[in-house]
């Protein structure tokens, strides 16, 4: 595709519920990204992807977070009984490069999660 | 741990004139460094980076950064600003192999 593509761009739930959020990256791209960035904060590293395995999840805040790419393009955040704290915008990014930060990163516009 | 600090939250600036936001990383060895830009509604996009050798970068739509070893700091400039230059910009540094670490932002604001 011609970017990276995140879905949906806006989601409301209510607190306890589970909510995936998908990152679908520009082609040939292998390595992915997932960052949080709540309201006037910075981007927080959440979980790379480099193809299909999760070479680095340090970020994830808790185990009700959990992320997948299966085969290794598409790839989906599931918060599980969200939190009203869980409200943010969750940005993904793809790489061409295989692993290491020397490369431009490219950033989806972001799902924004609102927890009630 | 490594570190970003972007201490200026907002900045307005008229247009026309020049700019500069400032960046300190604390880092032991040299970090990769780098601007990123985000307008409302749109993904954050690489504004420029630093990796070696000449510590004045050139980037898009006219940015430049400069890296200081000795201040810690690399801080991003543009001659002369323009009205679509309003956004948040981050500085951010690469905290290890796989990840960016990002500042707080800085918010510009251009008065016609």
């Amino acid at each position: 595709g011609a970017g990276v593509s995140q879905t949906p761009s806006n989601k409301v739930t209510e607190k306890g519920k589970y909510v995936e959020l998908r990152c679908d990256p520009i082609s040939g791209h292998t390595a992915l990204y997932w960052y949080r960035q709540s309201l006037g904060q910075g981007p927080e590293f959440l979980i790379y992807f480099q193809g299909t395995g999760a070479a680095d999840d340090s970020g994830l805040p808790n185990d009700r977070f959990f992320a997948v790419r299966p085969e290794g393009s598409v790839s989906t955040l599931k918060i599980q009984r969200t939190e009203r704290g869980d409200s943010a915008m969750y940005l993904c990014a793809s790489s061409l490069r295989a692993g290491g930060i020397t490369g431009e990163l490219f950033f989806g516009e972001g799902s924004r999660l609102t927890v009630l | 741990a490594q570190s970003v600090t972007q201490p200026d939250i907002h900045i307005t600036v008229s247009e026309g004139a020049s700019l500069e936001l400032r960046c300190n990383y604390s880092y032991g060895a040299t970090p990769y460094l780098f601007w990123y830009v985000q307008s409302p509604g749109q993904g954050l996009q690489l504004l420029l980076k630093y990796f070696s050798g000449d510590t004045l970068v050139q980037g898009i739509k006219g940015f430049e950064a400069e890296f200081k070893r000795s201040q810690s700091s690399f801080n991003l400039r543009k001659p002369s600003v323009h009205w679509s230059d309003a956004a948040e910009y981050f500085c951010a540094s690469s905290g290890g192999y796989n990840k960016l670490i990002f500042g707080a932002g800085t918010r510009l604001a251009v008065h016609p």
